[in-house]
Formats: C-alpha cells, structure tokens, sequence
C-alpha cells in the first residue's frame, strides 16, 4: 500500500523560526501536494510540485515556499513563522496527471506557533 | 472556475438511521467528484469518486453518491448509519483544466448517535 510520511506529529516553533515540514511517499509518485487545514474552512492547497524541482502556487502560498530535490520528498518551508499559521498541515501524492486520480495523504502535522 | 459547497458542516444521526451528506459543486466544464473522509488523528482517504462512467457511485463502507448534472450535486448517502461512521466527510471536484488539482469544500462532521 501507498505510504505517505510526514515527519512529525506535533511541532510546536517560535514567531520567526525557520520551520521546515517534511514529507516523503514510497510509490514513486509524480504529483506531491501540500495543503493546510483549519476547522470551518476546508482544505487549501499552498503548493504542488508534477516533478523534481518543479513546483507550482497553490491557492494560499503567501508565507511558504517549497523544495523537490529528489522524487520522493516533498518539503515544505516557513520562511519566518507567524502565529496564522498554526494549522494542520496534510501531504498528498498521486501518481501522474490524470484529471481522476486519486490522492494518498499523510496523516499531518499540527504546528503551533507560539 | 471550480467550487465546492457542502451544505451543513455538523450532521448528526441515530446508529441505524439514513446518513445524507450535501454536496454542490460549480464547474464550467464536466468535472471529477470526489469524497473523501477523514478518522480522528489521521489524513483523508477516498470514499469514492465520479468520473463519468455511471451515475451512481458505490464507494467503501457502504456509502454510495448519485452525480446529478442538472442540479449540479453529488450527494452522499448510506442507508444505515454506524458508530464506526463518525468522522469528517470532504467532497472535492477536480477538471482537466487544473491537472489534477483538487478544490475540496469545507467539510462535513457526521456524529453518530447510539
């Protein structure tokens, strides 16, 4: 079965920190995609990457950037952490660039920001 | 532009009792449904999924959703509820247009009632 790998459970940083949020999948996917969920609102996609060094805008990107060194890890980065965004923070992977396909997620890290 | 609404973000019903959870969707094109769910402390996994085959889509657990183009819905259903069914329901619409991309609604929290 499709694994997802997040890092961490729990991250509890500092305003101002550098934060990075790792994520790794085991199937050799191509698409990697991170999103943060916060109660009422859903899931928001911050950034997405189809292949290695690529990556792409999400919905949400202010306060984020993203790194696709190797295929399968995807990692996300708080350039200087602020107390909005403590959230939950979900990885995904699927496969290729069907339009129908379906996303393995992670099960996410809770950052607070203190 | 696609978009997602998912009428009432609290559901609750008695163990045994019809589950019906609202989904309505806005896309230009014909779109890919999705509906995902999401047990205390973990990522999403997917319920089911349209992608133009039949109109109704049976899924895992028993659940089942009808695409209904005219009314531009996708509702989720199960004839009889389970303890086990609690949890937070996503629905979420992808196009050809966005890759892959999915846009996911706001969420549903189904609490079961013994």
């Amino acid at each position: 079965d499709v694994k997802v790998t997040q890092s961490s459970r729990y991250l509890v940083k500092r305003t101002g920190e550098k934060v990075f949020l790792e994520c790794v999948q085991d199937m050799d996917h191509e698409n990697m995609f991170w999103y943060r969920q916060d109660p009422g609102l859903g899931l928001r996609l911050i950034y997405f990457s189809y292949d290695v060094k690529m990556k792409e805008k999400g919905d949400i990107p202010e306060g984020y950037s993203v790194s696709r060194e190797k295929k399968e890890r995807f990692s996300l980065i708080l350039e200087s952490a602020s107390t909005n965004q403590t959230s939950m923070y979900l990885c995904a992977s699927s496969l290729g660039q069907a339009f129908n396909e379906k996303l393995f997620f992670g099960s996410g890290t809770q950052l607070s920001v203190l | 532009a696609q978009s997602v609404t998912q009428l009432g973000s609290h559901v609750s019903v008695s163990e045994g009792a019809l589950v019906l959870l609202r989904c309505n969707y806005s896309s230009s094109v014909p779109p890919y449904l999705f509906w995902y769910v999401q047990y205390p402390n973990q990522g999403l996994q997917l319920l089911l999924k349209y992608t133009s085959a039949a109109t109704l889509v049976k899924g895992i657990n028993g659940f089942e959703a009808e695409f209904k183009k005219s009314e531009t819905s996708f509702h989720l259903t199960k004839p009889s509820a389970h303890m086990s069914d609690a949890a937070e329901y996503f629905c979420a619409v992808s196009e050809s247009s966005t890759l892959g991309r999915l846009y996911f609604g706001r969420g549903t929290q189904l609490t079961v009632w013994p």
